[in-house]
């Protein structure tokens, strides 16, 4: 089946920094990549979607600038936690749609634990 | 907008109990409907879904029927086992347009032995 690599599932940073979260497709091309934040004990926000070749989408309230979505190929997407603050520590997961028609599914990546101190 | 909604958790229940998570949602037309499961410190998996009405998706010994005229996607195992301990999340998307998952709050389901 359908497989999503992300790495790196764990990450510390010193506040201040950038640290970059990659997502790849392992078997499958992803012209659509979806990026979820989860907090302890919550449901996934949906932070963007990323489309293969163009400009990520953003969900309302999200910062574009703090955190940057390239998709430059079919088969990654990266986010890019910019100048991070201890507010940014959480987990971060990607998905990629997979398949046509009524096939179709979502795969997720195994989730990024950021930690920013 | 499409939306989602789960019975509240957590859940616990002893092993070999009858499980039911209810879920409704809100949408028009015929959008597909997902069952995830996320074990702790992971990512979400497929657990099961189905794509139009009466339609019923298994796996595991889980089952949810696509109910148009209740708007649910209740999720039922007959005899659950300590390693379902899990957090449980139903979602819908559609085929076309944004594509997005919307997903419901989650239900953590605790087994005991």
């Amino acid at each position: 089946g359908a497989v999503v690599s992300q790495h790196p599932s764990w990450v510390i940073c010193k506040s201040g920094t950038s640290v970059k979260i990659e997502c790849r497709s392992l078997d499958f091309q992803a012209t659509t990549m979806f990026w979820y934040r989860q907090f302890p004990k919550q449901s996934l926000m949906l932070m963007a979607t990323s489309n293969e070749g163009s400009k990520a989408t953003y969900e309302q309230g999200v910062e574009k600038d703090k955190f940057l979505i390239n998709h430059a190929s079919l088969t990654l997407s990266t986010l890019t936690v910019t100048s991070a603050h201890p507010e940014d520590s959480s987990f971060y997961i990607c998905s990629a749609r997979d398949g046509t028609g009524f096939a179709y599914g979502y795969t997720f990546g195994s989730g990024t634990r950021l930690t920013v101190v | 907008g499409d939306s989602v909604t789960q019975m509240e958790g957590p859940v616990t229940l002893s092993e070999e109990a009858f499980l039911t998570i209810n879920c409704t949602y809100t949408a028009t037309g015929y959008p597909s409907l997902f069952w995830y499961v996320q074990y702790p410190g992971e990512g979400l998996q497929l657990l099961l879904k189905a794509t139009k009405a009466d339609d019923k998706g298994s796996n595991k010994g889980f089952e949810a029927t696509y109910r148009k005229e209740t708007t649910s996607f209740h999720l039922e195992k007959g005899s659950v086992q300590v390693s379902d301990s899990a957090v449980y999340f139903c979602a819908l998307s559609r085929i076309q347009g944004a594509q997005k998952l919307v997903f419901g709050q989650g239900t953590r389901l605790t087994i005991n032995p």
